[in-house]
């Protein structure tokens, strides 16, 4: 079958780093997405990786292992405001989206 | 913002009722997916378009239909709600399927009592 792993939910301090881990078992890849999405909130685009290595976008960066079936997020300068889910999700070899469940991150002063 | 409308954004229904959600877009985006989403459980995927009249079931499709006829509006059908259909369902749209994000609609409440 296929499966999405990500830890339910981790708590950061503000202006920290934190790393969101991602591992996945899919039938095909054709790029892993990171989304973010507010409480009450539709999910938003953050990232897209299809090839090995690290892509950096401002404050977040996201790197992936095809080999390893892995992927991480890393949030940098944590802001109040990162306080949210982080979706991992896998396109499989028909194109289609598997979502992980979502990884809760609390951020304290 | 991609323009990505849903309606109803919330709705409270009985057991055995149909009930349509609508979603409306103005990307002109070929491609056009539902989704719903429960705690605990990532994001399924009920059905989704790849053009006018152009459907195909995905993972969590039972009890649910679609249809098309427009390129800017996709319905989603629920034929008989059932409490098990209590969730919240996205709207998605994408320029392409290979290598684009997926831009959400707000989402739709959907309490089957």
């Amino acid at each position: 079958g296929q499966n999405i792993d990500q830890p339910t939910e981790m708590t950061a301090t503000e202006g920290a780093i934190v790393q969101i881990n991602c591992t996945y078992q899919t039938s095909g890849f054709n790029g892993l997405f990171w989304y973010q999405q507010h409480a009450g909130e539709a999910p938003t685009f953050l990232s897209y990786n299809v090839l090995d290595g690290l892509e950096e976008k401002g404050r977040f960066s996201s790197f992936l292992s095809r080999s390893k079936g892995y992927s991480y997020l890393l949030l940098k300068e944590l802001q109040m405001k990162d306080s949210a889910s982080y979706l991992c999700a896998v396109m499989d070899s028909n194109y289609q989206l598997i979502w992980g469940a979502g990884t809760k991150l609390i951020i304290k002063p | 913002d991609a323009g990505i409308t849903q309606s109803p954004r919330h709705k409270v229904t009985e057991t055995g009722t149909p009930v349509t959600l609508r979603c409306h877009q103005t990307e002109n985006h070929r491609y056009m997916y539902w989704y719903r989403q429960d705690p605990g459980h990532g994001l399924r995927l009920i059905h989704y378009s790849y053009g006018v009249k152009d459907t195909d079931k995905g993972e969590v499709s039972d009890g649910y239909s679609v249809s098309r006829s427009k390129t800017e509006d996709f319905l989603l059908t629920l034929e008989s709600a059932t409490s098990s259909q209590t969730s919240v369902y996205f709207c998605a749209i994408s320029e392409s399927e290979e290598g684009y994000e997926q831009y959400f609609g707000p989402g739709t409440r959907l309490t089957v009592t």
